[in-house]
């Protein structure tokens, strides 16, 4: 199975600032395979990147994925209130598909 | 418009089969390249799949529970079923459903149910 290990576990963050997250695949995975989901309480995970790199349909410019083999990043350019929220990679190369623990965006 | 459903809150007793179904529209499970996967989430914790079914019927089940699953899909009716036995009160969770594509263009699930709560008490 394909460990995923996302970094920060918390990430304190100002509005208007740049938050960066990392997510480390214990296997080299192939790129096309890698999403990140945001969720908010109560509710359902979101896709916003999927291919590592690739905005989902309706996902503002400010979210970014980037990234190859094991390491891979999320990153929020100016980060807005409705932004604070968990953030979870995923593989989808090799069955079982993973989650990464997650890694939540709070207010500083 | 792709929209999925999973049924309102359950409560099952240790030992009972947990059985849920996923309704969905938008989309048909016949369609190359699609397929439905359900996950769970259990209170304050990360997310784990369970088991999926692809539009040609190729199945996959988690390693660690895959004794006790099995899915299965009626393309007519526009539903999937994960049928899990033996539950235990580790196994309270929120159940989600999700569309999923791999083909032609890999997306991966992208449109998830709401989820829900299945709660494991005697």
């Amino acid at each position: 199975e394909i460990v995923m290990t996302q970094s920060p576990a918390t990430l304190s963050v100002s509005p208007g600032e740049r938050a960066t997250l990392s997510c480390r695949a214990s296997q080299s995975i192939t790129t096309t395979y890698l999403t990140w989901y945001q969720q908010k309480p109560g509710q359902a995970p979101r896709l916003l990147i999927y291919g590592a790199s690739t905005r989902a349909t309706g996902i503002p410019a400010r979210f970014s994925g980037s990234g190859s083999g094991t390491e891979f990043t999320l990153t929020i350019s100016s980060l807005r209130s409705e932004d604070f929220a968990v953030y979870y990679c995923q593989q989808y190369n090799i069955w079982p598909w993973t989650f990464g623990q997650g890694t939540k965006v709070e207010i500083k | 418009q792709i929209t999925l459903k999973e049924p309102g809150p359950t409560l099952v007793k240790p030992t009972q089969t947990l059985t849920l179904t996923c309704t969905f529209s938008g989309f048909s499970l016949s369609t190359s390249g699609v397929g439905v996967g359900w996950i769970r989430q259990p209170p304050g914790k990360a997310l784990e799949w369970l088991a999926l079914i692809y539009w040609d019927d190729d199945k996959r089940y988690s390693p660690s529970l895959k004794t006790r699953l099995s899915i299965t899909k009626d393309t007519s009716k526009n539903q999937v079923v994960l049928t899990m036995t033996n539950m235990d009160p580790v196994d309270t969770a929120t159940y989600f459903c999700a569309h999923i594509v791999v083909y032609p263009l890999s997306v991966g699930p992208d449109y998830w149910g709401q989820g829900t709560l299945v709660t494991v008490s005697s």
